[in-house]
């Protein structure tokens, strides 16, 4: 059965800390992992990673995928309050387009 | 928002009436798909569309149909709404991006059944 584990579930941090946010996957057919960040809404895209140890970087968040250990992090440094938010992985895997399974997500909260 | 836009955006119906949710895109995307979010599951896939008349399951169908009869239009319906089809419904389409597929969702659709 195809599955996500993300951990923690739920964070609480300062601003100006760092984060590490994990994901864990077991797919058939791996094709690419996919991060969103879901505030009060939809969920907003991130990052795609598809190759194994390079990372991905935007701002203050980067992101590195290892398809040996079937695993991704999501790293946020310096963080601030607007940082608070749900952040969700997922895989694409499968056929043609592929489709995506979500973990249930990391609640990170970010307190002044 | 890749253009993405759903109706209605919030909802409540009682139990046991017919509910149609639209989604409407206005850039051509060939793939959509149904989502809904609870606490606890986070997102699971309900339906999803390849083209014009052409859809398959997810992986929580039951109780759910679809249709496609136009590119840019990919309707939802609870033909006979249950309270445990209460939650948040997400539309999203398939784009590619630096060669490779990205899903964007919708804004969503906030449904209760009493």
């Amino acid at each position: 059965e195809d599955k996500v584990v993300q951990s923690p579930l739920s964070l609480v941090v300062h601003e100006g800390d760092t984060v590490t946010l994990n994901c864990s996957y077991e797919v058939t057919n791996f094709r690419s992992l996919l991060w969103y960040k879901q505030e009060k809404k939809a969920p907003t895209f991130l990052f795609m990673l598809t190759s194994s140890g390079i990372e991905k970087k935007s701002g203050r968040l980067s992101s590195i995928l290892d398809k040996k250990e079937l695993s991704s992090i999501l790293n946020i440094t310096a963080t601030q309050t607007g940082d608070s938010a749900i952040y969700l992985c997922a895989p694409l895997y499968g056929g043609s387009q592929g489709n995506l399974i979500f973990g249930k997500g990391t609640k990170l909260s970010v307190k002044p | 928002d890749a253009g993405i836009t759903q109706s209605p955006r919030h909802k409540v119906t009682e139990t046991g009436t017919p509910v149609t949710l639209r989604c409407h895109q206005t850039e051509n995307h060939r793939y959509m798909y149904w989502y809904r979010q609870d606490p606890g599951h986070g997102l699971r896939l309900i339906h999803y569309s390849y083209g014009v008349k052409d859809t398959d399951k997810g992986e929580v169908s039951d109780g759910y149909s679809v249709s496609r009869s136009k590119t840019e239009d990919f309707l939802l319906t609870l033909e006979s709404a249950t309270s445990s089809q209460t939650s948040v419904y997400f539309c999203a389409i398939s784009s590619r991006t630096g060669g490779k597929n990205t899903q964007y969702f919708g804004p969503g659709t906030r449904l209760t059944v009493l």
